[in-house]
C-alpha cells in the first residue's frame, strides 16, 4: 500500500500565484486533513474532511480552499500565494474516531516557498 | 480538546529506557491520550494511544495515571533512530465532526546519544 501520497514534494511560487497541493490515500479512510508546520512549531490544522462532500475549517484556514469529491483525494488550493504561506504542508488520513483503529497516517510533506 | 504540557527537551543514552512525561490535567472522560513522533521533518508517525489502561505495542508502552491527568510514554530500549520530536495529544472519539482533529503542541525533542 502507498498510504498517503503528497505531490509535489517541493514547490517555489511567486507571490500571487495559485497552485494545488495534491493528497491521495489508498486506505479507504473517511477522515482527511491538512496541516502546516512552520519552523520550530508543531502542526496546525488548516482544513479537514469527514467524508466525500464534507469539509470544515481548522485552526488556520485563511488563504486556503479544499474540496472532497472522492474518498481518496483531498487537494489543498492556494488561490493567491503569500510569503506567509511559506511552510511545510502535511496531509493526513484516518478512519473516523469511534472505531478501534484510529491511527492517523501522514504524508511526507510538501515544502512550499513563496517568494 | 484538552491541552497538554510536555518538557521541551530530554536526553537519553542509547539502550536505556526513555520516559517521556505529559500532563493533561483538563482531560475529559471521552478523550484518549495519543502519542506521535516526527523524525527530522518527516510526516508524524503514530506510536500508541490509550484511554485509562496501560497500553503496550511493539514500539512503546503508555502509562496513564489513575486520575488520567498525566501519562508517560516509555521507549524501553532507545536507539539513535528514536531521536525525534514526540507529541502527546488528547483527542475525543465522540462528539460531532470535530472529534477527529489532532491538536499538536510543541512536543518534546528527544535526543538519544551513544
Amino acid at each position: 500500500n502507498a498510504g498517503v501520497t503528497q505531490t509535489p514534494k517541493f514547490q517555489v511560487l511567486k507571490t500571487g500565484q495559485s497552485m494545488t497541493l495534491q493528497c491521495a490515500q489508498d486506505m479507504n479512510h473517511e477522515y482527511m486533513s491538512w496541516y502546516r508546520q512552520d519552523p520550530g512549531m508543531g502542526l496546525r490544522l488548516i482544513h479537514y474532511s469527514v467524508g466525500a462532500g464534507i469539509t470544515d475549517q481548522g485552526e488556520v484556514p485563511n488563504g486556503y480552499n479544499v474540496s472532497r469529491s472522492t474518498t481518496e483525494d483531498f487537494p489543498l488550493r492556494l488561490l493567491s500565494a503569500a510569503p506567509s504561506q511559506t511552510s511545510v504542508y502535511f496531509c493526513a488520513s484516518s478512519s473516523l474516531p469511534g472505531g478501534m483503529n484510529t491511527e492517523a497516517f501522514f504524508g511526507q510533506g510538501t515544502r512550499l516557498t513563496v517568494v | 480538546d484538552a491541552k497538554t504540557t510536555q518538557p521541551p527537551s530530554m536526553d537519553c543514552a542509547e539502550g536505556r529506557a526513555a520516559n517521556l512525561p505529559c500532563n493533561h490535567s483538563t482531560i475529559s472522560g471521552n478523550e484518549y491520550v495519543y502519542w506521535y513522533r516526527q523524525i527530522h521533518s518527516q510526516g508524524p508517525q503514530y506510536i500508541i494511544h490509550g484511554l485509562k489502561n496501560n497500553e503496550t505495542n511493539e514500539m512503546a508502552s503508555l502509562i496513564i495515571t489513575e486520575d488520567r491527568k498525566s501519562s508517560t510514554l516509555i521507549l524501553p530500549h532507545a536507539t539513535l533512530r528514536d531521536t525525534a520530536v514526540y507529541y502527546c495529544i488528547v483527542r475525543a472519539h465522540t462528539g460531532g465532526t470535530s472529534y477527529g482533529k489532532l491538536t499538536f503542541g510543541q512536543g518534546t525533542i528527544l535526543t538519544v546519544h551513544p
